[in-house]
């Protein structure tokens, strides 16, 4: 059974990094086109894809927002982790990670619940 | 980067109608556009891959059609089940994008 859980802070201030982990289950990162990405969504409005990292270690970045994104995985804690520097109050969403499985081209088959998280001082 | 506008933002709706959501693309994606279905406070799930191909275990009122720009997703006879957000993903090329999403509400 795959399972994906997010996990991090509810409240970070603004200008601090967030560090957030998606601890995973039934299935493994070190596995032939297995990749985790990270998408968000803002209170109300749609989904933000922001990252994703695959078995072979490669990642790709939102461009809008890749100077500030770290995506990485600990294949033997089966966990993928992002962070993101000098947040702001318009970085309050709900954080999801979502599990894109070998044979999709893209399409994400598993997601966690998502993480809430609010910018504020 | 790889825009998706759908349409319409809001749908209103009743039991047992036939609904089209429409998904547009900036540019040529070929196939590779999904569909999800999202309810209040609970994480997206996917419905349709590949523009047309159901994921296991969606019920067959769910279909979706169409390659290169536009895209639509129908659902045959709306079930009380039905009403949430549908959002289109396209995996052509990165960043990945979501569209805007579709409100289906109750009439």
């Amino acid at each position: 059974q795959v399972t994906l859980k997010e996990s991090g802070p509810a409240l970070v201030k603004p200008t601090q990094t967030l560090t957030l982990t998606c601890s995973f289950s039934g299935f493994s990162l070190t596995t032939g086109g297995m990749r985790v990405s990270w998408i968000r969504q803002s209170p109300g409005k749609a989904l933000e894809w922001l990252a994703r990292i695959d078995w072979d270690d490669d990642k790709v970045y939102s461009i809008s927002l890749k100077t500030r994104l770290t995506i990485s995985k600990d294949t033997s804690r089966n966990q993928v982790v992002l962070k993101m520097t000098n947040m702001d109050p318009a970085d309050t969403a709900t954080y999801y990670c979502a599990r894109i499985s070998t044979g999709s081209s893209g399409w994400y088959d598993y997601w966690g619940q998502g993480t809430l998280v609010t910018v504020s001082s | 980067d790889i825009q998706l506008t759908q349409s319409p933002s809001f749908l209103s709706a009743s039991v047992g109608d036939r609904i089209t959501i429409t998904c547009r693309a900036s540019q040529g994606i070929h196939d590779y556009l999904a569909w999800y279905q999202q309810k209040p406070g609970k994480a997206p799930n996917l419905l349709i891959y590949a523009a047309s191909t159901l994921q296991t275990g969606v019920p067959s009122r769910f279909s979706g059609s169409g390659s290169g720009t536009e895209f639509t997703l129908t659902i045959s006879s709306l079930q009380p089940e039905d009403f949430a957000t549908y959002f289109c993903q396209q995996f052509n090329g990165h960043p990945f994008a979501f569209g805007g999403g579709t409100k289906v509400e109750f009439k």
